[in-house]
C-alpha cells in the first residue's frame, strides 16, 4: 500500500497568517500515461464530514475559497491557506488515488 | 443538490454482518462511482471499496473478503455488507460520491461492535 504521511501533526496560527501542510506519498502518485498526479486534499470540520478541496494535486474543487491551493507532484505536495480564517480550524487530510487500496494521510490539525 | 443518507443498526454483535444502505437524492446512481468510507480513532481515514453501475467495484484488501457492495438502480441507493465483524470494525461509516476524489459524503453513522 501506498503510505501517505502528512507534516506537521498539528499547528497553531494566527488568523490573517498562512498556513502550509505537507504531504509525502510513499512513492509517486503521478500517471506517466496522463501526466496527473491522483492527489487529494481534505478539510474535516468538527463534528462534520470530510470536504473535498483540491483534486489532482492542484484543481480547487466547486465553491472552494481562492485562499485554498495545492501545489506538488510526484511524491511530495503541499496545501496552503494564503491568509487563515476562522471557519478554516479543522483537521486536514491528504489521499492518493493512484492505486487500490486508495490511502489516506494521518491528518493535520489546525487551530487558532 | 445532491445528498447521500446512510441508514443501518449503529449496534452489530461481534462475528455478525454489518448491513449499510446509502440512499442517493438529486442524481442518479447510475450516473457516478460510490464509496464506502469509515473512520476510527485508531486508524483514520480508511477506503472501505466502491461501486459503479457497470457492476465495476474494488475494495480495500485489509477487509479480506468480508465485503460485499451491491446498487439498486430502481430504489436509486446502494449498500454495504461487512461479514464477521470483530471490534476493529466500530466507526463511523459514510457512504460518498466518486472512488477517486471524493466531492460529496454523508454524514456519517456510527457503528459499533459489542456484543
Amino acid at each position: 500500500d501506498i503510505v501517505m504521511s502528512q507534516s506537521p501533526d498539528s499547528l497553531a496560527v494566527s488568523l490573517g497568517e498562512r498556513v502550509t501542510i505537507n504531504c509525502k506519498s510513499s512513492q509517486s502518485v503521478l500517471s506517466t500515461s496522463d501526466n496527473k498526479n491522483y492527489f487529494a486534499w481534505y478539510q474535516q470540520r468538527p463534528g462534520q464530514p470530510p470536504k473535498l478541496l483540491v483534486y489532482w494535486a492542484s484543481t480547487r474543487d466547486s465553491g472552494v475559497p481562492a485562499r485554498f491551493s495545492g501545489s506538488g507532484s510526484g511524491t511530495d505536495f503541499t496545501l496552503t491557506i494564503s491568509s487563515l480564517q476562522a471557519e478554516d480550524v479543522a483537521v486536514y487530510y491528504c489521499q492518493q488515488y493512484y492505486i487500490s487500496p486508495y490511502t489516506f494521510g494521518q491528518g493535520t490539525k489546525l487551530d487558532i | 443538490q445532491v445528498q447521500l443518507q446512510e441508514s443501518g443498526p449503529g449496534l452489530v454483535r461481534p462475528s455478525e454482518t454489518l448491513s449499510l444502505t446509502c440512499a442517493v437524492s438529486g442524481t442518479s446512481v447510475t450516473s457516478y462511482y460510490w464509496s464506502w468510507m469509515r473512520q476510527s480513532p485508531g486508524k483514520g481515514l480508511e477506503w472501505v471499496g466502491y461501486i459503479h453501475h457497470t457492476g465495476s467495484t474494488d475494495h480495500n484488501p485489509s477487509l479480506k473478503n468480508r465485503v460485499t457492495i451491491s446498487m439498486d438502480r430502481i430504489q436509486n441507493h446502494f449498500s454495504l455488507k461487512l461479514t464477521a465483524v470483530i471490534d476493529a470494525d466500530t466507526a463511523v461509516y459514510y457512504c460518498t460520491r466518486g472512488h477517486w476524489a471524493l466531492d460529496c459524503w454523508s454524514q456519517g453513522t456510527l457503528v459499533t461492535v459489542s456484543s
